[in-house]
């Protein structure tokens, strides 16, 4: 098993452009979930899905938009990039939110 | 909405030495309390968990313990070693589906 994975791994984007940060599992998990990572602020929650079709708002979701067609994929979608979005991204997914989650590798995004 | 503070924000110890991380939680619907290491430039990776109807969990050289009237939850590392260096996140998971994570605790282990 792959587990959870993630692409691409590094990205730069001028501000104002638009791109999506791929994830998939193959653990047949229902929880996914995407967070972002800086300095002294901890993972932030930015939007989760608990099965195929259901999304949900986290603590910082402007900006950012997802979607679940299928179990295994997760994509997150910046609208119109920003510095402020310069971060490393995670994708995590585990089969309920009380249960262990399981990160990908990360992906480092910079904004200019 | 839900909060999870943790502190200390950095901690060093000597090696051999114990070491404890506390946080606290806002949600007292939380029910599912994880611990999670994030070495440098790597993922976090879960080491030891504890659900609402546990007060202590052991794994060796590591335990969580939960208050739940008091709504804190702590790491101890016992006997701590140079590996035992990294980041330390402690989350809190509650009926209304969010996972939330702790700012996170930078620990040193000196040899």
């Amino acid at each position: 098993n792959a587990g959870v994975t993630q692409t691409p791994k590094f990205q730069v984007l001028k501000t104002g452009q638009s791109m999506t940060l791929q994830c998939a599992q193959d653990m047949n998990h229902e929880y996914m979930s995407w967070y972002r990572q800086d300095p002294g602020m901890g993972l932030r929650l930015i939007h989760y899905s608990v099965g195929a079709g259901i999304t949900d708002q986290g603590e910082v979701p402007n900006g950012y938009n997802v979607s679940r067609s299928t179990t295994e994929d997760f994509p997150l979608r910046l609208l119109s990039a920003a510095p402020s979005q310069t971060s490393v991204y995670f994708c995590a997914s585990s089969w309920t939110p009380n249960n262990e989650q399981f990160f990908g590798p990360g992906t480092r995004l910079t904004v200019l | 909405g839900e909060n999870v503070e943790q502190h200390p924000s950095t901690l060093s110890v000597q090696e051999g030495d114990s070491a404890v991380i506390k946080c606290t939680y806002s949600d007292s619907a939380s029910n599912y309390f994880p611990w999670y290491k994030q070495e440098l430039g790597k993922r976090p990776q879960l080491i030891i968990d504890i659900r609402s109807n546990v007060g202590e969990k052991k794994d060796q050289r590591i335990a969580v313990t939960l208050n739940k009237t008091a709504k804190h939850f702590s790491l101890h590392i016992t006997e701590t070693q140079p590996e035992d260096s990294a980041v330390y996140f402690c989350a809190a998971s509650s009926g209304t589906y969010k996972y939330i994570f702790g700012t996170g605790t930078r620990l040193k282990v000196l040899a």
